[in-house]
């Protein structure tokens, strides 16, 4: 079965802290995305990546940063953390072809204290 | 530029009532269409996808018709279930970055 593996499901930090949101796929999908998911809201793309050391800005970049070193992991950071970043983070992969579905991951809840 | 418009919910049903879920899109090209669905506490997953007009996609009682003369990709199910209950997302490909729907919550009643 393929995956999108998020390295935590449930994650609680303090304020000021570096956090780092990890998803790893097993696919060899070129594109790789991070959304976070609000109430009310649904979802927007904080970055993309087309590609190993590739990234794009989404909607919502402000006060996140991503790493694309190796093809499988895509990594999120929050190099602050702050309470409005409390939120459901959703890390999605995909082949290159843009007519292909998303692969998601489950999840993680992060709470900044 | 592309955009996804969905009706709001909740949509509350009892159990084996008939469900639409609109859903309208605007697009340049010829994009895909897709439907995912998120269980609660899950991430979201391919419910259906159509690729070119007129086409059906259709999967576990689920069907949507891929209209481009009324740019809709409307969600039908003929008798929903209370599993059925979660968040169904209307999404167009076609581009590297996909347009989502803000998403609709259904919730079943037995």
């Amino acid at each position: 079965d393929v995956k999108v593996t998020q390295s935590s499901r449930y994650l609680v930090k303090r304020t000021g802290e570096k956090v780092f949101l990890e998803c790893v796929q097993d696919m060899d999908h070129e594109n790789m995305f991070w959304y976070r998911q609000d109430p009310g809201l649904g979802l927007r793309l904080i970055y993309f990546s087309y590609d190993v050391k590739m990234k794009e800005k989404g909607d919502i970049p402000e006060g996140y940063s991503v790493s694309r070193e190796k093809k499988e992991r895509f990594s999120l950071i929050l190099e602050s953390a702050s309470t409005n970043q409390t939120s459901m983070y959703l890390c999605a992969s995909r082949s290159g072809q843009t007519n292909e579905k998303l692969f998601f991951g489950s999840g993680t809840q992060l709470s900044v204290l | 530029g592309d955009s996804v418009t969905q009706m709001e919910g909740p949509v509350t049903l009892s159990e084996e009532a008939f469900l639409t879920i609109n859903c309208t899109y605007t697009a340049t090209g010829y994009p895909s269409l897709f439907w995912y669905v998120q269980y609660p506490g899950e991430g979201l997953q391919l419910l259906l996808k159509a690729t070119k007009a007129d086409d059906k996609g259709s999967n576990k009682g689920f069907e949507a018709t891929y209209r481009k003369e009324t740019t809709s990709f409307h969600l039908e199910k003929g008798s929903v279930q209370v599993s059925d209950s979660a968040v169904y997302f209307c999404a167009l490909g076609g581009s590297y970055i996909p347009t989502f729907g803000r998403g609709t919550s259904l919730i079943v009643h037995p």
